[in-house]
């Protein structure tokens, strides 16, 4: 069974403290993404990595970090958490090279609150 | 602009309705296009693509797509309860399978 997984569902971190939100997939996709969620705002993407080591902005990468330093795992970091990144992160995965399937295979997301 | 337009809802309709979720997109360069369902508590899953203009149908659930309008709509026949979610509207932006969302109709179907 195929599967993109987060390592924590739910966090809550002090303003100002280092936030680490890993993500593991194991389909072997090239293209790995991190997206928050927030109600009436829907998913927007925040960076994305189409290779190891490689790293796109997304629409709101302000306040964010990523890294990729193996295929399988796409991490995201908060440098100094603040308490408007309280938010539901979403990391999801899809097959580089075709552009027609659009079936990005979604975590379970982690729950962050920053207080 | 946001790049993909929803309405927020919530749309409520009765059980056996038909549901019709709309959606546009403003990059007109977009050639492929998605429905992802989401329900309460949970991640979005994809139910249904659509890459043509005209209609898709797979089940009780059909797409449209019209470029020239940049529209985009599924519908749902036979509403069930179970179809209770929130629709998400997803359009590919630039490379590399890059999916742009819209905010998400929630729909209510009630018995």
């Amino acid at each position: 069974d195929v599967k993109v997984t987060q390592s924590s569902r739910y966090l809550v971190k002090r303003t100002g403290e280092k936030v680490f939100l890993e993500c593991v997939q194991d389909m072997d996709h090239e293209n790995m993404f991190w997206y928050r969620q927030d109600p009436g705002l829907g998913l927007r993407l925040i960076y994305f990595s189409y290779d190891v080591k490689m790293k796109e902005k997304g629409d709101i990468p302000e306040g964010y970090s990523v890294s990729r330093e193996k295929k399988e795992r796409f991490s995201l970091i908060l440098e100094s958490a603040s308490t408007n990144q309280t938010s539901m992160y979403l990391c999801a995965s899809i097959r580089g090279g075709r552009r027609d399937t659009g079936e990005l295979f979604f975590g379970e997301g982690s729950r962050l609150t920053v207080l | 602009q946001k790049e993909v337009e929803q309405n927020s809802g919530p749309l409520s309709v009765p059980e056996g309705a038909i549901a019709s979720l709309n959606c546009t997109y403003s990059d007109r360069g977009s050639q492929s296009f998605f429905w992802y369902r989401q329900y309460s508590g949970k991640s979005p899953e994809l139910i249904m693509s659509i890459y043509s203009n005209g209609d898709k149908e797979d089940g009780r659930f059909t797409a449209q797509l019209n470029k020239a309008s940049q529209y985009v709509s599924l519908l749902i026949r036979d509403s069930q309860p179970s179809d209770s979610a929130t629709y998400l509207c997803a359009v590919v932006s630039g490379g590399y399978n890059k999916l742009i969302f819209g905010a998400g109709t929630r729909l209510a179907v009630h018995p």
